[in-house]
């Protein structure tokens, strides 16, 4: 049974573009939450989808904007890159809002120069 | 709003030995759920074990288990019998349960220990 498959591995990007992070979750999972994590610190909630729409969001700015498919599968894009954007994404599948059952995926590493 | 706190950064245990890692946190929610997870250098969080705010009984699984002090905020994390596998990324978290409060898991900023053969 397959876990939470993230996309690219690892992305390398310039000042001021634009990214897409993507994230098929478990099977059986229908909501997928997304953690920043800079290097050196813990992961930073970022948003969470259920039903195709952004249920929870966290202190992140408008750059950061994400997408649920009916596959339950998600997107994560980010407009207008900064060096401090730099960080390992992290993707979350679990059954319903609740943390408890959380499945993480291995993340992106985006590095952007 | 919820902090968890890990006040060491790196700790080092002999193979076969135990260790406690620990964990503050803070909360004004009286319904709420604590964590630990691993992430070894492949960056994947790993889920070890949880413990409910009303649990009576500290949480146990395998070789972990969570030492829950509640009136000191306290989460500590047990490893017993230490295995060279261990060594990893070691986080704790939170998340409040209580109707109307945001279903997140606030992290702490994690300890790194190693076990040494």
């Amino acid at each position: 049974d397959a876990g939470v498959t993230q996309s690219p591995t690892h992305l390398i990007k310039t000042r001021g573009q634009q990214v897409t992070l993507r994230c098929s979750p478990k099977s059986g999972h229908d909501t997928v939450s997304w953690y920043q994590q800079a290097l050196g610190q813990g992961p930073q909630f970022i948003f969470q989808y259920y039903e195709e729409e952004e249920r929870q969001r966290g202190n992140f700015p408008d750059r950061f904007s994400g997408h649920q498919f009916p596959n339950y599968s998600s997107e994560l894009n980010v407009n207008a890159l900064l060096l401090g954007d730099s960080a390992l994404y992290l993707c979350a599948s679990s059954s319903g809002p609740s943390p408890y059952g959380y499945t993480f995926g291995s993340g992106t590493r985006l590095t952007v120069v | 709003a919820q902090k968890i706190t890990q006040t060491q950064p790196g700790m080092f245990v002999q193979e076969k030995e135990a260790v406690t890692l620990d964990c503050t946190y803070d909360t004004s929610d009286q319904s709420y759920g604590l964590f630990w997870y691993k992430q070894p250098s492949s960056g994947e969080m790993i889920f070890l074990i949880y413990q409910g705010s009303y649990d009576e009984q500290n949480a146990t699984e395998g070789r972990y288990s969570l030492n829950f002090q509640k009136a000191r905020k306290s989460a500590n994390l047990v490893i017993s019998a230490s295995q060279l596998g261990d060594s990893a990324m070691y986080f704790c978290a939170m998340s409040p349960f209580s109707s109307g409060s945001a279903r997140q898991l606030t992290f702490g900023s994690g300890t790194q220990l190693t076990v040494l053969p």
